[in-house]
């Protein structure tokens, strides 16, 4: 079952504005990752946030936790066209992890 | 992609046939993973190994089998039971199989068309 839930499905924004993702669970966890998949291929990890984290960045991108809402979202800044791509959020189980459906994002020049 | 191959990138099965797909890494991780991604989906878990000589059923493991007689290879069958095989399978491994800590690297993926 899928765990971990985006929103929004899709998203199009111009280069250069910030895009946000959300991403839903139902379970308590142990961390909460993003990662992206351009199409096609497999996935590239982004960032992992722990529990007892809030907020973390990494570049461009920053991941914050609230697990009193089980949720977590994904900024990106300053987007690029090299940014369209799906991005997922995976939540770590008992030796393994559950995926939400993703969200599609493009970035137009 | 890291250190995981798969191959081959593009699969065509008759129908009634079994197919294997390859997954090898280089990473030196006792974890390994299947899933399988239908379009517009999220990755759904078809079975993991945490260590050589084991592994364990995912959640839509019906119409596959695995093995795990070597660390870094981890191929995966897909039978003439799974009904509707068609999809992009992706592999991936982890350092260790502990969640709590770890992340997954993943390969290129194959993707697979019944005829």
């Amino acid at each position: 079952s899928q765990q971990g839930e985006e929103d929004p499905q899709a998203l199009s924004i111009q280069e250069g504005e910030n895009a946000t993702m959300n991403c839903s669970y139902k379970t308590s966890i142990n961390n909460l990752q993003w990662y992206r998949q351009n199409s096609g291929r497999g996935l590239v990890h982004l960032i992992l946030i722990r529990s007892n984290e809030r907020e973390k960045h990494s570049g461009r991108l920053r991941v914050t936790l609230d697990t009193s809402k089980k949720s977590s979202s994904l900024l990106i800044t300053a987007s690029r066209a090299a940014d369209t791509a799906s991005y997922f959020c995976a939540t770590a189980g008992t030796y393994k992890y559950i995926f939400g459906t993703g969200t599609r994002l493009k970035v137009l020049a | 992609d890291g250190g995981i191959t798969q191959s081959p990138k593009y699969l065509f099965r008759k129908e009634g046939q079994n197919v294997t797909l390859s997954c090898e890494q280089n990473l030196n991780h006792d974890a390994m993973y299947w899933y399988r991604q239908d379009p517009g989906q999220g990755l759904r878990l078809i079975y993991y190994s945490q260590i050589v000589n084991d592994f364990q059923k995912g959640d839509i493991a019906e119409g596959y089998s695995v093995s795990r007689e070597k660390k870094e290879s981890f191929p995966l069958t897909v039978t003439s039971a799974q009904k509707n095989p068609t999809a992009f399978y992706l592999c991936a491994s982890s350092r260790l199989a502990d969640t709590r800590t770890d992340t997954q690297y993943f390969g290129p993926g194959t993707r697979l068309t019944v005829l």
